[in-house]
C-alpha cells in the first residue's frame, strides 16, 4: 500500500517564476491538505481540498492556489515566487469525516533564488 | 480558534532516561490532539493521537501522552530514551468543529537530543 507521494523532491526557481508541486494521496483517502514548513518552524496550513473543491484555507495570499483531480491527487501552484517562499512543502492526505489524522508525504524542498 | 504552545524548543536527555516533551493547547471546540515526529530530511510520522476516547494514549515506539482538559495539556513521555528517538517533535491540535474543522495547527517543535 503506497503512502503519500510527492514530486518533485527538490526544486530551484528564480524570483517571479511560477511553480507546480504534485501530490498523490494514500490509497483510499479522499482529502488532501498542503502545508508550508519554513526552516526551523512548524508546518503552516495552506489549504485543504475535498471533492475537488477548496474546503479550508489558511493565511496565505492568492498567489498560492491548488487543484484536486477526480482521482484525488492534487497540485499546489505558486505564482510570482518570492525569496520567502523557500520552504519544505508538505502534502497530507486523510479520509474525510473518519478521524482527523493526516498522513504526510516526504515533501518538496523549494528554493527560490 | 486553535493554537499550540510547545514549552521547550530543545530537550536533551541521556540514553535510558525518561523523556518529557511539554505541550499546551487552546481550542474553541473539543479538540483532537496529535504528536508527530520528524527525523532530519524526512517527512512527518504520526506518533499518537487523542480523539476523545481514553485520556492516556499509547503510541508507537513506547511513547505515551496524557490529555488533561483542566490543564489544557498534552505532554509526551517515554520511560527510557533510545538514540533513535533523536528528532524534532511536533504537538498538533485540530478543532472538531467550527471554521477550523479539518485544519491541523502545529506547535513550533521540540528538538530532542539523546546523549550516549
Amino acid at each position: 500500500d503506497a503512502g503519500v507521494t510527492q514530486s518533485p523532491t527538490h526544486l530551484i526557481k528564480t524570483r517571479g517564476q511560477q511553480v507546480t508541486l504534485r501530490c498523490s494521496p494514500k490509497s483510499g483517502h479522499d482529502t488532501v491538505s498542503w502545508y508550508q514548513q519554513a526552516l526551523g518552524q512548524g508546518p503552516q496550513f495552506i489549504f485543504q481540498y475535498y471533492e475537488e473543491e477548496e474546503r479550508q484555507r489558511g493565511n496565505f495570499p492568492d498567489r498560492f492556489s491548488g487543484h484536486q483531480f477526480p482521482n484525488y491527487s492534487s497540485e499546489l501552484n505558486v505564482n510570482a515566487l518570492l525569496l520567502g517562499d523557500s520552504a519544505l512543502y508538505l502534502c497530507a492526505s486523510s479520509l474525510s469525516f473518519v478521524g482527523y489524522e493526516q498522513y504526510f508525504g516526504p515533501g518538496t524542498r523549494l528554493t527560490v533564488t | 480558534a486553535q493554537s499550540v504552545t510547545q514549552l521547550d524548543s530543545h530537550v536533551s536527555v541521556s540514553e535510558g532516561t525518561p523523556v518529557l516533551l511539554r505541550c499546551n493547547y487552546s481550542s474553541s471546540y473539543s479538540p483532537s490532539l496529535f504528536w508527530y515526529v520528524q527525523h532530519p530530511n524526512k517527512g512527518l510520522q504520526l506518533l499518537l493521537k487523542y480523539t476523545s476516547a481514553a485520556t492516556l494514549v499509547k503510541g508507537i515506539n513506547g511513547f505515551e501522552a496524557e490529555f488533561k482538559k483542566s490543564e489544557t495539556s498534552f505532554h509526551l513521555t517515554k520511560p527510557s530514551a533510545h538514540m533513535s528517538d533523536a528528532a524534532e517533535y511536533f504537538c498538533v491540535v485540530s478543532d472538531r468543529g467550527g471554521t477550523s474543522y479539518g485544519k491541523l495547527t502545529f506547535g513550533q517543535g521540540t528538538i530532542l537530543t539523546v546523549h550516549p
